[in-house]
């Protein structure tokens, strides 16, 4: 099993429509929680970062955490084809100082 | 530096040879984390460094692979007796120890490594 599960996609969605993507995590002691963008050939950037239940709104983004679900959730409001890339989903476990990834969700925004 | 730095950006290299792939962490970042991703692939982890020791370096394909850090700056990974399957871009990123807020992997501009 692995330590963060993501659904490699390709999720596509409409321009201007709300682009949901879930990650789960193995690992109760994970503490941090990062969602990081990458456009293909580029290395990629933090967009998110949650390390409490509930939600978390920046601009057009929303992460939420689900400790006792073990889940971890990124959207997308208002999607551009811009925000076309891959979203990987990151957690950090106190213990070990490592960050575990996904491998990530393609997101395909279509004008 | 302001940024992860890696180098060299591209390189060319055939088989059977040895290459060294740098990277610079932000200054005052502990730890230090050598990952692979090969074309429409995920990152694959290869080695963390926390200071100047390797608390995890389970991703190391092989022994052919080896990496050192110095002086809590400066990582060199070293990949001996390069094979094709080495081809991939090679991310290095570094982050401050801990899990709180500003705890976040920086990562650099790769090492794209091209083995013919």
């Amino acid at each position: 099993q692995k330590e963060v599960e993501q659904n490699s996609g390709p999720l596509s969605v409409p321009e201007g429509a709300i682009a949901s993507l879930n990650c789960t995590y193995s690992d109760r002691g994970s503490q941090s929680f990062f969602w990081y963008r990458q456009y293909s050939g580029k290395s990629p950037e933090l967009i998110m970062f949650i390390y409490s239940n509930g939600d978390k709104e920046d601009g057009r983004f929303t992460a939420q955490l689900n400790k006792a679900s073990q889940y971890v959730s990124l959207l997308i409001r208002d999607s551009q084809p811009s925000d076309s890339a891959t979203y990987l989903c990151a957690v950090k476990v106190g213990n070990f100082n490592k960050f575990y990834f996904g491998s990530g969700t393609k997101l395909n925004v279509k004008p | 530096g302001a940024g992860v730095s890696q180098s060299p950006s591209n390189k060319v290299t055939e088989k059977g040879k040895d290459v060294e792939l740098r990277c610079d962490p932000i200054s005052g970042h502990t730890a230090l984390y050598w990952y692979r991703q090969s074309l429409g692939q995920g990152l694959e982890f290869l080695i963390y460094f926390q200071g100047n020791s390797a608390p995890d370096k389970s991703g190391l394909p092989s022994d052919r692979f080896s990496a050192e850090r110095t002086g809590g700056s400066v990582s060199t990974l070293t990949i001996q007796r390069t094979q094709q399957e080495d081809s991939a871009v090679y991310l290095c990123a570094s982050s401050l120890t801990g899990v709180g807020r500003n705890t976040e992997a920086f990562f650099g501009q790769g090492t794209r490594l091209t083995v013919v």
